[in-house]
């Protein structure tokens, strides 16, 4: 079957745009993830949806970022004024098991975010 | 707090010889832990996880991870590495008891396999 998807591959904005990234998940993963993750680092969390509602957003680095899952299934990153610093791939991942038991996370590739 | 070691910015092997990728954790209780891997150009791919029970895990591609307790690693080895592993491999874990969903990753491993 399908795995999780992302679009776009790429993103190259200027700096103070605003940019929507897309997280299609695996049909049926209730659980949903977002991270971002720069050169020579590990994931850096930043919100996790169970179904439709954001379950921790602990990890939004500030007001900028928002993100909505609103039936469930599809979610959207949504950064404004974007700076210089949010430039980095942002990776989605789904799990059928939600993330309070031990399931396995699937990653989608990533979105490469660059802002000018 | 939550953390995750992975001591080596990068690994060398020969092919033909026996790899390991080492990882240490510090969580307050028991831990899920897992390794993913990472390709260029591609997203991180589930190895294997270590839930409960017995300590050597084994996973895909001739992985296998042990959990050791005491000493609060949970290394990942193979056999005989290929040149085919090369690639970023990441250490991940939770706190089993801890309500907060985030898994916690360690900075990755650089695995190069020289033929």
């Amino acid at each position: 079957g399908a795995g999780v998807s992302q679009t776009p591959s790429n993103k190259v904005t200027e700096k103070g745009k605003y940019v929507e990234l897309r997280c299609d998940p695996i049909s049926g993963h209730t659980a949903l993830y977002w991270y971002r993750q720069s050169l020579g680092q590990g994931p850096e969390f930043l919100i996790y949806f169970q179904g439709t509602g954001a379950a921790d957003d602990s990890g939004l680095p500030n007001d900028r970022f928002f993100a909505v899952r609103p039936e469930g299934s599809v979610s959207t990153l949504k950064i404004q004024r974007t700076e210089r610093g949010d430039s980095a791939v942002y990776l989605c991942a789904s799990s059928l098991i939600p993330a309070g038991g031990p399931g396995e996370q699937f990653f989608g590739p990533g979105t490469r975010l660059t802002v000018l | 707090a939550q953390s995750v070691a992975q001591p080596e910015d990068q690994v060398n092997v020969a092919e033909g010889n026996p790899l390991t990728v080492k990882c240490t954790y510090s969580v307050s209780g028991n831990p899920y832990l897992f390794w993913y891997v990472q390709y260029p150009n591609r997203g991180l791919q589930f190895l294997l996880k270590y839930i409960t029970g017995d300590n050597l895990v084994k996973g895909s591609y001739g992985f296998e991870a042990e959990f050791n307790k005491s000493q609060t690693s949970f290394h990942l080895k193979k056999p005989s590495a290929l040149v085919s592993d090369s690639a970023l491999y990441f250490c991940a874990v939770r706190d089993m008891m801890d309500s907060n969903y985030q898994l916690i990753w360690g900075a990755g491993t650089k695995l190069i396999i020289k033929p």
